[in-house]
């Protein structure tokens, strides 16, 4: 079975700087890809950076990225130049190619962006 | 583009109680999620449809539960007989099957669901 784990349940950041969030994850599969989703208080769930596990580049996408090391199985994602409009609950997740729309969620971790 | 839409947005109802959620996708996207999120924790997969087709539920989803997609195009999740340990945030979700958009769900703002 595949599973996601978040091992920081909160952090906190000052705006301006770079904070890292942790994910490690499982699976005996090949063909997968990992994602970072936004849920902030609005709670409105958003898609901020996937990266496809075949790809050795990592995936940018402004001041997201992601450190992805397959053999470790660890996906942690970087904000820099944090802004007060991160602060969200960030859920790593997981998908399958083969798995249809089952996306494998971690528990989650809280970040705050403080001014 | 009008986003995914889910109604309502807050439920409130007596244990043993029949509920039912609508959610409207994205117009052009074939394939609708529904998921399941308690406080703390990370959406839990309940079910998903291509089209009309529902394709997998998961094995947390209860003979209680229920869900249609009757013209491929909004949604309904029918819980019978509820419980409280049924209450938790109704996620819907949709998104167009194609390899270079895998995993690239929309997601509405969901539906909370209290049962007392």
């Amino acid at each position: 079975a595949q599973t996601v784990t978040q091992s920081q349940p909160e952090m906190s950041v000052q705006e301006a700087e770079t904070v890292t969030l942790s994910c490690t994850y499982d699976t005996s599969e090949n063909n997968y890809y990992l994602f970072w989703y936004k849920q902030p208080p609005s709670r409105q769930m958003i898609l901020v950076i996937r990266q496809e596990a075949y790809k050795q580049q990592n995936a940018t996408e402004n001041r997201f990225s992601v450190n992805f090391q397959k053999a470790a199985k660890s996906f942690s994602l970087k904000i820099s130049d944090s802004q007060l409009g991160d602060t969200a609950m960030y859920f790593c997740a997981f998908i399958l190619y083969n798995q249809g729309g089952k996306l494998i969620f971690g528990q989650g971790t809280e970040l705050s962006v403080k001014p | 583009d009008t986003g995914v839409s889910q109604n309502p947005r807050h439920k409130i109802t007596k244990r043993g109680q029949n509920v039912t959620f609508r959610c409207d996708p994205i117009s052009e996207h074939n394939r609708l999620y529904w998921y399941r999120q308690t406080l703390g924790q990370g959406p839990e997969f309940l079910t998903y449809f291509q089209n009309e087709a529902q394709l997998e539920k998961s094995r947390l989803l209860s003979d209680r539960f229920s869900a249609e997609r009757p013209k491929g195009s909004f949604s309904t999740l029918e819980i019978q007989r509820t419980e409280q340990g049924d209450s938790a945030m109704y996620l819907c979700a949709s998104s167009v099957w194609d390899r270079p958009t895998i995993g690239k769900l929309f997601f509405g703002s969901g539906t909370q669901l209290s049962v007392l």
